[in-house]
Order: C-alpha cells, then sequence, then structure tokens
C-alpha cells in the first residue's frame, strides 16, 4: 500500500532532551512537510522540503532540526531549544509544491514531561 | 486579519439535515482551494479539491467565490459519520499552503 507513515504514534521526553520524528512516504513524491498542530489552532509549518537535500524554514522552525537525504524520508528533531513542545505534530507530502494536494500521515503526539 | 479564516462552531446538526460553512481567505492571489475532514486525534484526509467554481461529489459541494475571497462547503442529507472537523486550506500565489483552524461538526441522531 502506497502512503506515509509516521513513528512512533505517542512520544514522551523529558525537558532538555532532543527527540526525532520519522515520517516516510513511499508514493514518490518530491514534497515533504513538516507541521504543528495545537488545539483550536491551525496546522502551522515547520519546515518543508521540495526535493531531496534541500529544505527550507517554515512559519516556526525555531527550535526544530530536518534532514533530506533521501527522496523517501523526511525525519523532523524537535531539539530542546523548543519552548514549547507538546503537539501534535504531522507530516504530509505533495507530488512537488506546485501541484497542491498534500497527503498526511497518521501523526505523532508528543508531550514533555 | 488571518490569512485562512473560519468558524470553528460547534455545529450541531440532525440527521438528515444540510450544513454549509465557510472559509475566507485573505490573498486574492491564492490559485488553489481544498476541503479536509480530521477526525478527533487522526490525521487530516483529502475530501475536495476546489479548482475552478466549484464542484461536487455526492452529498458535498463545495464553491469558491473569488469576488468575496471564500470557499464553502455544502453537506447535504448528513450521516453521524460526518461528524468531524472541516479544515479549509488555501494555496497561495507562492505555493505556500494555509490551513484554517477548522469548523467543528456534530450529527445527531
Amino acid at each position: 500500500d502506497g502512503g506515509i507513515t509516521q513513528s512512533p504514534k505517542y512520544l514522551f521526553r523529558k525537558e532538555g532532551q532532543n527527540v526525532t520524528l520519522s515520517c516516510e512516504q513511499n508514493l514518490n513524491h518530491d514534497a515533504m512537510y513538516w507541521y504543528r498542530q495545537d488545539p483550536g489552532q491551525g496546522l502551522r509549518l515547520i519546515y518543508y522540503s521540495q526535493i531531496v537535500n534541500d529544505f527550507q524554514k517554515g512559519d516556526i522552525a525555531e527550535g526544530y532540526s530536518v534532514s533530506r537525504e533521501k527522496k523517501e524520508s523526511f525525519p523532523l528533531t524537535v531539539t530542546s531549544a523548543q519552548k514549547n513542545p507538546t503537539a501534535f505534530y504531522l507530516c504530509a507530502s505533495s507530488l512537488d509544491r506546485a501541484i497542491n494536494e498534500q497527503f498526511f500521515g497518521p501523526g505523532t503526539r508528543l508531550t514533555v514531561l | 486579519r488571518k490569512e485562512v479564516e473560519q468558524d470553528p462552531g460547534p455545529f450541531n446538526v440532525p440527521e438528515g439535515a444540510t450544513v454549509a460553512f465557510n472559509c475566507t481567505y485573505s490573498n486574492s492571489a491564492s490559485q488553489s482551494f481544498f476541503w479536509y475532514r480530521q477526525d478527533c486525534r487522526k490525521e487530516p484526509k483529502l475530501l475536495m479539491s476546489v479548482y475552478s467554481s466549484g464542484n461536487e461529489d455526492g452529498r458535498f459541494t463545495a464553491q469558491l467565490n473569488r469576488a468575496s475571497q471564500y470557499i464553502s462547503l455544502l453537506i447535504r442529507d448528513s450521516k453521524l459519520s460526518d461528524s468531524a472537523t472541516y479544515l479549509c486550506a488555501v494555496n497561495q500565489n507562492n505555493n505556500d499552503m494555509r490551513f484554517g483552524a477548522g469548523t467543528r461538526l456534530t450529527v445527531k441522531p
């Protein structure tokens, strides 16, 4: 089955720790995205990548980092510099950034203890 | 003004009712528009794309009003299974997708 997978589904982190969220797609999509969703708010873009080995900051990139070494994979690291990391993190992909339908993975719910 | 705005609801309607949601956007150069459905604690799933004046898919109709800068979603003959949050998404001229915060719908027996 083609699709987007994210792991883990739930993640608990102590303050001061870095954690990495996985996102993999087998849709052969060029563009991938990371969003954060907080209650009562829309999706906010953290980072996006239009092609392998290239990525750009979104609206709320501070405290996060990404890599795009393979077309299929776009992991997100939440660093200790992110002041309020508890949120629902969604990864998405699209054929390219101009053809806009974005398809989402099941999400990772991160809680900082 | 937010780039994409939606009435958060909740909309509580009986089964069989017709319900409509609006979504306004601020960038007049926006080119493409989408409706997503999001169930509680799940990811958004694409419901409809709205590329021109509007389109229909079964009980769902999406309309675009460029002059007034809004899109709408009409659901006819509501089912219990339609209960969800509906997000609109607007792709601005620079290929920058913006999402609304969502409108929550509850369909009751």
